[in-house]
């Protein structure tokens, strides 16, 4: 089964950029999204279509996706992006969510 | 805007079955991709099947063929989900999610309130 692997956790100063990657067999070939989960609440998309924000979503959220490597970036990141952070993909219909990153602003 | 409303927890035990509801409103369900993800205390989330509303096909991630099935009654704009042979592994908190987008572009914008299922004995 497909599978995609990211770094368990990120640690950023605040104001610091934060990069998250997301690997998978030729991903560059599928579209990636982003999800932000923070504790007790459900999941929010952040990056959709690889780089697509959603309305409502901070400019400073951006995401890449380019041969087995998908990367969410946050520039100046803030106290409020500290967060669970997971990369979804399509398989063959096939839902697949990435393995979670972390994400600490010290 | 969507809003998806999911039932209250349940406790069960090893061996039975747990029917989860999801209740549509600012929208109909029959326009909509409903899908399924799970996630385990402390842990990762986890796809557990859907179904795209242009294929009208459901699909299921394999790990769970064969001991889950999704349903859905348009007529009340409610999508359920269904686990059966419960083990303790299952204990998770279980959401609906959908979105507007088709495959292979598909994405969630929008998910319920999560409902804990605790499988003890």
């Amino acid at each position: 089964s497909y599978e995609l692997t990211q770094p368990p956790s990120v640690s950023v100063s605040p104001g610091q950029t934060a990069s998250i990657t997301c690997s998978g067999d030729k991903l560059g070939d599928k579209y990636v999204c982003w999800y932000q989960q923070k504790p007790g609440q459900s999941p929010v998309v952040v990056i959709y279509q690889d780089n697509k924000r959603p309305s409502g979503i901070p400019e400073r959220f951006s995401g890449s996706n380019s041969g087995n490597t998908a990367t969410l970036t946050i520039s100046g990141t803030q106290a409020m992006d500290e967060a669970d952070y997971y990369c979804q993909a399509w398989d063959s219909g096939t839902g697949v969510f990435g393995t979670g990153t972390k994400v600490t602003v010290l | 805007q969507v809003q998806l409303v999911q039932s209250g927890a349940e406790v069960k035990k090893p061996g039975a079955s747990v029917k989860v509801s999801c209740k549509v409103s600012g929208h109909t369900l029959s326009e909509l991709s409903m899908y399924w993800v799970r996630q385990a205390p402390g842990k990762g989330l986890e796809w557990m099947g859907g179904s795209d509303r242009e294929d009208d096909e459901t699909i299921y991630a394999q790990k769970f063929q064969g001991r889950v099935t999704l349903t859905e009654d348009t007529s009340i704009d409610t999508a359920y989900m269904e686990l059966s042979s419960l083990k303790s592994e299952d204990t998770a908190v279980y959401y609906c999610t959908t979105g507007f987008t088709r495959l292979p572009a598909a994405h969630f914008d929008f998910w319920g309130q999560g409902t804990l299922v605790t499988v003890s004995s």
